[in-house]
């Protein structure tokens, strides 16, 4: 039982670059999520999908678009890369967004733009 | 102002101390809490939840709520070298609103 799997785990990019973070749970969730983490800022909500189909943005999603592509996944891309968004990008899952239940996470993406 | 407040640190104790880690929120609406462990370079992994005010005892772990407070705390019992990592305080309303502390770095000494 994998839990959420991302991938890839480390990679560099150069300003203007586009590049997609892969997400996938295995734990038949209905809510995805993709949070970034800089020191000192805590976790901030990019995109968030609810259930396979639809996507809402977060309190930080300019300069990503997010892909619900089944229930299982959820990707992140970057279209054209900027410094800004050199951070540690995290994919999470919760079962039911109105239950109060646990979020659970992956083990990040570490992006550098250069 | 902040929706929640942690104390970053870090907390450098000696092993087999008891440690306390806390956040102090603003929103009453807040109805579940969560502490998450965060490792170098790894994801946060749930160590907590609780639901209203109280305490829950995990093991070494104890998570306490006052929801009059507005106050949450974690409690870490003979610390361990292995409890060194980042601790997160995660606050939940029920929708699709969950609300992190920066987190506070906990470094237990051998």
């Amino acid at each position: 039982n994998a839990g959420v799997t991302q991938t890839p785990k480390f990679q560099v990019l150069k300003t203007g670059q586009s590049m997609t973070l892969q997400c996938a749970q295995d734990m038949n969730h209905n809510s995805m999520y993709w949070y970034r983490q800089d020191p000192g800022m805590g976790l901030r909500l990019i995109y968030y999908s609810a259930s396979e189909g639809t996507t809402d943005k977060g309190e930080v999603p300019n300069g990503y678009n997010v892909s619900r592509l089944n229930k299982r996944e959820f990707s992140l891309r970057l279209e054209s890369a900027a410094p800004s968004q050199t951070s540690v990008y995290f994919c999470a899952s919760t079962t039911d967004r109105s239950s109060g239940n646990t979020i659970y996470f992956g083990e990040g993406s570490w992006l550098t733009v250069v | 102002q902040k929706e929640v407040e942690q104390d970053p640190g870090p907390l450098s104790v000696p092993e087999g101390a008891i440690v306390s880690l806390n956040c102090t929120y603003s929103n009453s609406a807040f109805q579940y809490f969560m502490w998450y462990r965060q490792y170098s370079r790894k994801g946060p992994e749930l160590l907590m939840y609780t639901y209203s005010s109280g305490n829950k005892e995990d093991g070494r772990f104890t998570a306490q709520v006052d929801k009059s407070s507005k106050y949450i705390s974690l409690f870490i019992r003979d610390s361990q070298p292995s409890d060194s990592a980042t601790y997160l305080c995660a606050l939940h309303s029920g929708t699709y609103k969950y609300i992190f502390g920066t987190g506070t770095r906990l470094k237990v000494l051998a």
